[in-house]
C-alpha cells in the first residue's frame, strides 16, 4: 500500500524553462511534507518543505504548492538547470493523533533531466 | 565535513554472513533513524534511535535485524544470516530531535550486495 505516489518516473525539461514534479498522497493523517534531490551515489538532500496549513511556501527557484482537498502537491523549479539533474523524492510525515513525525514516508521518485 | 558519516559505502556479503552498517550523525545531532531503499523502490523507515534507546523499530523486519546507538560510537545497523532479498542500499539519517519537524539529513547510504 503505497501512501505516498510519485506517478511519473521520469521527466525532460529544457534549461531555463518550468519543472513540475508532482506527488499524490492518500493518508489524510499527513500533515508535513517535504522534497529531497538525490545525485546518484549520494544521499538525499532536503530541498524544501511545507506544512498542511500552508498551500505555497517558496525557496528560491523552488516553490512547492499543497492542495490539502485533492492530496496532491508539486514542487515548481523555475528557472531549471542542468544541475538540478538529480532524482527528486517526495516525503510525508504525520504529528496528528497516532502520528509519529519522525518516520518519513517516501515515494518512488522522478528523476528529472534539464537539457541545456 | 560535518555531515552524516556512513561506511562502509559498498558491503558484499555471502548468504549466511553478517553484515554491520555503522553511521556517525552530524555533529550535535542525537537522533539517528535508518531506511532502506529497494531498487526500483522510495526508501523505506526502518528504525528510530537516540542515544543508547530505540524508539520506535516498526520498520524493522523482526528477524536478523538488529540496530543499536551505544553512548560512545556510531549507530550501527547489523543484519546477520544474511539473504538476497537483503540487498539493497542502506541510508542513516539524523536530526537534532524531533521537535518542531526537524529536517532529517542523510548520509550517503551503504550499498549491500548479497551474492
Amino acid at each position: 500500500d503505497q501512501q505516498v505516489k510519485q506517478n511519473s518516473p521520469s521527466l525532460s525539461v529544457q534549461e531555463g524553462r518550468i519543472s513540475i514534479l508532482n506527488c499524490d498522497y492518500t493518508n489524510s493523517m499527513f500533515d508535513y511534507f517535504l522534497w529531497y534531490k538525490k545525485y546518484p551515489a549520494e544521499g538525499p538532500t532536503f530541498l524544501i518543505s511545507i506544512s498542511s496549513i500552508k498551500d505555497k511556501n517558496e525557496d528560491g527557484r523552488f516553490t512547492v504548492f499543497l492542495n490539502k482537498s485533492a492530496k496532491h502537491l508539486s514542487l515548481h523549479i523555475v528557472p531549471s538547470q542542468p544541475g538540478d539533474s538529480a532524482v527528486y523524492f517526495c516525503a510525508a510525515s504525520a504529528e496528528g493523533s497516532g502520528g509519529s513525525n519522525y518516520k518519513l514516508t517516501f515515494g518512488k521518485g522522478t528523476l528529472l533531466t534539464v537539457n541545456p | 565535513n560535518a555531515g552524516v558519516m556512513q561506511n562502509p559505502r559498498h558491503l558484499v556479503r555471502r548468504r549466511g554472513q553478517e553484515a554491520r552498517l555503522r553511521c556517525s550523525p552530524m555533529k550535535g545531532h542525537s537522533h539517528v533513524y535508518w531506511y532502506r531503499q529497494l531498487p526500483e523502490e522510495g526508501l523505506k523507515f526502518m528504525v528510530y534511535l537516540q542515544k543508547e534507546n530505540i524508539i520506535d523499530e516498526s520498520g524493522m523486519p523482526k528477524e536478523r535485524f538488529s540496530a543499536e546507538f551505544p553512548k560512545e560510537g556510531p549507530s550501527i545497523l547489523r543484519i546477520q544470516q544474511v539473504v538476497r532479498g537483503d540487498s539493497a542500499a542502506y541510508f542513516c539519517a539524523s536530526s537534532p530531535g524531533t521537535a518542531a519537524r526537524n529536517i532529517q539529513y542523510f548520509g550517503a547510504g551503504t550499498r549491500l550486495s548479497v551474492l
